[in-house]
């Protein structure tokens, strides 16, 4: 079974600052995916990374996967009370696409 | 934009009662997903279809649920009987192919079992 975890489970910070959420696995996936949840709706889809390495920017938010794609890493430059939301990572398997997702991080960004 | 359609978006049941929940694909997409997400967790797979066959269900506690995509386009998935653990978000996906797509999400029914 392959597992993902995602850290911290819950950040609280001032509108303007920075911060990082952290996927992490012992598993090898074929792709990584980034979703945001807003309450009581369902996933949608930020990013999509592939290859390790690889580092995707979509304005304020950059994504990046490990070398050994069992990782991966969102940072947020300069957050607005937008971004809040829940963060959701989910790793597609070699199988075919199958995902299993993070736990998740639920960011507050208070202005 | 198309969307995938999901229905109710609320369900209050009593446990040992049946429920449903059904879901409508964005068109044209053969691969239908549902998955469970209880309050604080990540989405756990429950069932995969492509068309109308059953390609994963290895998550699906089959001794209560059932789900059922009989023409390949929208989607049940069954109850019977409700427990209290069942109390979650039930959310449904497709997306064009079975490997290498998106998933679009709908916006899910939220489960109370009392």
């Amino acid at each position: 079974t392959q597992l993902l975890e995602q850290s911290p489970q819950f950040l609280s910070i001032q509108e303007g600052e920075n911060l990082t959420v952290y996927c992490n696995s012992s598993s090898v996936f074929s792709s990584l995916q980034w979703y945001r949840q807003e309450p009581g709706e369902g996933p949608v889809l930020l990013v999509t990374v592939v290859t390790g390495g690889e580092v995707k920017k979509l304005k304020r938010l950059t994504f990046q996967f490990g070398d050994a794609r069992k990782d991966s890493s969102l940072h947020i430059t300069a957050a607005q009370p937008g971004d809040t939301g829940l963060y959701l990572c989910a790793g597609e398997g070699a199988a075919g696409n199958k995902l299993t997702f993070g736990g998740g991080t639920r960011v507050l960004v208070k202005p | 934009e198309a969307e995938v359609a999901q229905s109710p978006r609320y369900k209050i049941t009593e446990k040992s009662q049946a429920v449903a929940f059904w879901c409508d694909p964005i068109s044209g997409h053969a691969t239908l997903y549902w998955y469970r997400q209880i309050l604080g967790q990540g989405p756990e797979l429950l069932v995969q279809f492509q068309d109308e066959s059953v390609v994963d269900d290895s998550q699906l506690p089959k001794d209560r649920f059932s789900a059922e995509r009989l023409k390949g386009v929208d989607s049940t998935l069954k109850i019977q009987p409700a427990e209290l653990g069942d109390s979650a978000m039930y959310l449904c996906a497709s997306s064009l192919g079975f490997r290498g797509y998106e998933q679009y999400f709908g916006p899910g029914t939220r489960l109370t079992v009392t």
